[in-house]
């Protein structure tokens, strides 16, 4: 059975810092995804990650993929408030290109302080 | 992105009574449609998958007879929450499939039952 970890579950973190949200899969997937959830909100898609060694940037975020240790982490540089959000990792199920049944991790809620 | 989206986006009934979620697809002609539900404070969980113009198929420990979808057409996916009760309470969310690559997900419906 698919498992999908995220750590840490929350984080609090000051403007300016820079930290690193870790997310750990228990089987083989052949893609990853990011996003990000507001409160009441649905889901924003932040990066899809294909192939091990794939890193991908947009902003203050970078995400990237070990698909050997089945672990994907997203870095956030210099913080601002505007990041403050609950950040979701998901992993598809099956193992076809086509097959788009997500695994979502825990989730971890950051919340960015002046 | 893609272009989904829900209706209504909030509703609170009464414990017993029928809820009728849709989901659009407007810019893509989904053959699937991925429907999950996200308890307060927790992580997404795909709960059934709808394929048009075929039976859905649910995941484990969802019941097949209280979360009755139908997919009519290759832009809309319904989800109906039969004799609703105060634990169905929560936010449904469905993600069009098909598209490879990057999935969208819908605004999402929450649901209250009083």
């Amino acid at each position: 059975e698919l498992k999908v970890e995220q750590n840490p579950l929350f984080l609090s973190m000051q403007e300016g810092k820079n930290y690193t949200i870790y997310c750990n899969y228990s089987t083989t997937s052949d893609r990853l995804y990011w996003y990000r959830q507001d409160p009441g909100k649905s889901l924003e898609s932040l990066f899809v990650l294909l192939s091990n060694g794939a890193v991908k940037q947009e902003g203050r975020l970078m995400a990237s993929l070990d698909t050997k240790a089945r672990l994907s982490t997203l870095h956030i540089t210099a913080a601002v408030h505007d990041l403050s959000a609950t950040y979701f990792c998901a992993v598809n199920r099956g193992l076809h290109y086509n097959t788009d049944k997500l695994i979502f991790g825990t989730g971890t809620r950051l919340q960015v302080f002046p | 992105g893609a272009v989904v989206s829900q209706h209504p986006s909030r509703v609170i009934c009464k414990s017993g009574t029928s809820v009728k979620i849709e989901c659009r697809s407007l810019d893509f002609q989904a053959t699937t449609m991925f429907w999950y539900r996200q308890f307060p404070k927790q992580s997404l969980m795909l709960m059934a998958t709808s394929n048009e113009g075929s039976k859905a198929t649910y995941e484990q420990g969802v019941e097949k007879d209280k979360f009755l979808i139908n997919h009519a057409s290759l832009t809309l996916s319904t989800l109906t929450v039969t004799s609703a009760h105060p634990e169905d309470s929560s936010f449904y969310i469905c993600s069009p499939g098909g598209r490879g690559g990057t999935q969208y997900f819908g605004p999402g419906t929450r649901l209250l039952v009083l």
